[in-house]
């Protein structure tokens, strides 16, 4: 069974900086691209960076480009979404999701992220 | 952004579909077009992708297709744990995904 676990979301002020983690299992993480999906409290769904396989290929939504960075380490089953400067429209649940195909098809349950002074 | 619409309802039984319009850049270019399934308080459901592939699992209940820059996800026999929200998402040819604004379904 695929499971993906996401960690590190807290409190941040704006212009601070997080990490946060997925942990992934079940499946072969080394073949797999990842993505990042945020939602905002109440809100819909917004597409926010990939990685592919090997992380040479990494691509980001324009309203994270030059702040956030998606990593992976393979070995040890873990991507990363590095956020700095972050605003206040940044606050959400961040989810990681593995893709298939250019289909973005199995979800962890998220992390929570707000940004507040 | 993909255009859907803000609510759909119907009854049980009912057919309701659902509706996400882009543009000759994203749903009308590729088929990587999938549909995903939220509950409150829980993660994205994908329910179909490539257009109209149903995952295993998922009931046939749901089905997708796609005219030109739309594409459509059709609720049969609608029934209560079908409330919830809708959202379609799409590639696109500047190498990013989209998601649509995403449908409230409400079963009557």
């Amino acid at each position: 069974e695929v499971q993906l676990v996401e960690s590190g979301g807290t409190v941040v002020p704006p212009g601070g900086s997080l990490t946060l983690s997925c942990a992934a299992a079940g499946f072969a993480f080394e073949e797999n691209t990842i993505h990042w999906v945020r939602q905002a409290p109440g809100k819909g769904l917004e597409w926010v960076a990939y990685i592919n396989w090997n992380s040479e290929e990494t691509l980001y939504a324009d309203a994270v480009k030059g702040r956030f960075t998606v990593s992976r380490h393979n070995n040890l089953n873990l991507a990363y979404l590095e956020m700095t400067r972050l605003r206040t429209e940044d606050a959400g649940r961040y989810f990681c999701a593995k893709d298939t195909q250019w289909t973005i098809d199995s979800w962890g349950q998220g992390t929570p992220v707000a940004v507040s002074s | 952004a993909l255009t859907q619409p803000a609510s759909v309802s119907g009854s049980p039984g009912q057919s309701i579909t659902i509706s996400c319009t882009g543009g000759r850049n994203d749903v009308g270019r590729f088929k990587f077009v999938s549909w995903y399934q939220q509950h409150p308080g829980k993660a994205p459901k994908l329910i179909i992708y490539n257009v109209d592939a149903r995952p295993s699992g998922i009931s046939y209940r749901f089905s997708g297709s796609k005219s030109g820059n739309t594409a459509f996800l059709t609720i049969s026999g609608l029934r209560a744990e079908d409330d919830g929200h809708y959202y379609c998402n799409s590639y696109t040819s500047t190498y990013i995904w989209v998601f649509g604004g995403g449908t409230k379904v409400t079963v009557l």
